[in-house]
């Protein structure tokens, strides 16, 4: 099976810099993705890393190790809208994705 | 067109009643997903219909009955629900079964069963 490790709350303020991090076990890797859900939202696609290495959307950037089962995602320039849950999932390569168990972001001013 | 729609927002049913949820998709997208989320809960992966037809079913009770009647409709019949039931039911789609990691989802179905 599949599961997703990540911190349960992280906090920053306005303008820095966080980064959410992700550890799995899987046995079988199809890649990494992360999604955003603001409360009472749905679940949107941020991003995808298939292969090791750093993936870079506008502020979001997206890292994955296969080596060491671990991936992260980096926020930059943080604004109050970026607060929200942020999940890590895993595609399992039989139609499924499997989240993991999510952190709450919350930006301060 | 980007969007993944899902009607009712909110639903409110007794434990007799029947009711019916419905996700609709026009981006030409040939997976489609149901999720159930509890608060504070990643979503929880219930069916899979690839193609149009059910692909995957995660062991979910059968008071709920999925239905796929296009390409681009889905629907979820409840029936006989627990109030443990209760949750935000998640529509998504993704532009084919083997891209599951990149999925648009639907605002969601607030269910209260009482």
């Amino acid at each position: 099976g599949q599961s997703l490790e990540q911190p349960s709350e992280v906090t920053a303020v306005e303008g820095a810099i966080v980064q959410i991090n992700c550890t799995y076990q899987t046995s079988g890797f199809y890649g990494l993705s992360w999604y955003q859900q603001h409360d009472g939202g749905a679940p949107t696609f941020l991003s995808y890393n298939g292969l090791d290495g750093l993936e870079e959307t506008g502020r979001f950037s997206s890292f994955l190790s296969r080596s060491d089962s671990y991936g992260y995602l980096l926020l930059q320039e943080l604004q109050m809208k970026d607060s929200a849950s942020y999940f890590c999932a895993l595609p399992t390569g039989f139609q499924k994705l499997v989240f993991g168990t999510g952190t709450r972001l919350l930006v301060s001013p | 067109d980007t969007e993944v729609t899902q009607t009712p927002k909110h639903l409110v049913m007794g434990m007799t009643n029947k009711k019916s949820l419905k996700c609709e998709q026009h981006m030409g997208h040939r997976a489609m997903y149901w999720y159930k989320q509890k608060a504070k809960k990643p979503p929880e992966l219930m069916f899979v219909y690839s193609y149009e037809k059910l692909s995957i079913n995660e062991s979910v009770p059968s008071r709920f009955s999925p239905e796929c009647p296009n390409s681009s409709l889905l629907n979820l019949h409840l029936h006989a629900l627990q109030p443990e039931d209760s949750a935000l039911y998640l529509c998504a789609s993704s532009q084919d079964p083997g891209e599951a990691e990149t999925q648009y989802f639907g605002p969601g179905t607030r269910l209260l069963v009482l």
